[in-house]
């Protein structure tokens, strides 16, 4: 397996606009997690998915943040509109909880910088 | 407060020093303690993982737990530049998918 994909792995666009960020997980993998880093708060867990259900998107900081799994294999995370306090690197992570895997496997990151 | 404070770094150490990162916590309900490395412009990668307290080795590496204290090391012996790196601790409840990160120390080991 190539691992967890994100795209795209740079992206910068104007205040306003709105941003896609796409994730692919790991096959067979069950649980799938959206994060967020920066200097001053570190990682924050934003939401994370059981199945393609969202469980938990108490992390989500604001309505301008929008997360969704259609299927097994594709999850998005969207911000409408984007402010220049979002940028930030986003990682995707999947994680097979079923077979009693512990770790999480994160992907690159996007880094989006919103000017 | 957050509910896992590590040590912000950085640290630069020359090269075969042992590296000593900590995190401390203030949730008692939790269980797994993990170490990610996250090199530069990569995502994190899990380290070591320790379910509960006590200690796990791994060639040069050392977790240690001590739940009583809610206190978490990791140790790097013989460093190497290779080692450069930010190194975040982790830590989630049983039956609790959801990992808690500390904001990580960024370690340099000086060849």
């Amino acid at each position: 397996d190539a691992g967890v994909i994100q795209s795209p792995r740079h992206e910068v666009t104007e205040m306003g606009q709105e941003v896609t960020l796409r994730c692919k997980p790991i096959s067979g993998h069950d649980y799938l997690f959206w994060y967020r880093q920066t200097m001053m708060r570190g990682l924050e867990l934003l939401i994370y998915f059981n199945n393609n259900v969202p469980i938990d998107d108490s992390g989500m900081p604001e309505d301008r943040f929008s997360a969704k799994m259609p299927n097994a294999s594709f999850s998005t995370l969207k911000i409408q509109p984007s402010e220049p306090r979002d940028s930030a690197v986003y990682f995707c992570a999947s994680r097979d909880f079923v077979r009693g895997e512990t770790e999480a496997f994160f992907g690159q990151g996007t880094r989006l910088t919103v000017v | 407060q957050k509910e896992v404070e590590q040590d912000p770094g950085p640290l630069s150490v020359p090269e075969g020093a042992i590296v000593s990162l900590n995190c401390t916590y203030s949730n008692s309900a939790f269980q797994y303690f993990m170490w990610y490395r996250q090199y530069s412009r990569k995502g994190p990668e899990l380290l070591m993982y320790t379910y509960s307290s006590g200690n796990k080795e791994d060639g040069r590496f050392t977790a240690q737990v001590d739940k009583s204290s809610k206190y978490i090391s990791l140790f790097i012996r013989d460093s190497q530049p290779s080692d450069s790196a930010t190194y975040l601790c982790a830590m989630s409840r049983s039956n609790d998918y959801k990992l808690s990160f500390g904001a990580g120390t960024t370690v340099t080991v000086r060849a």
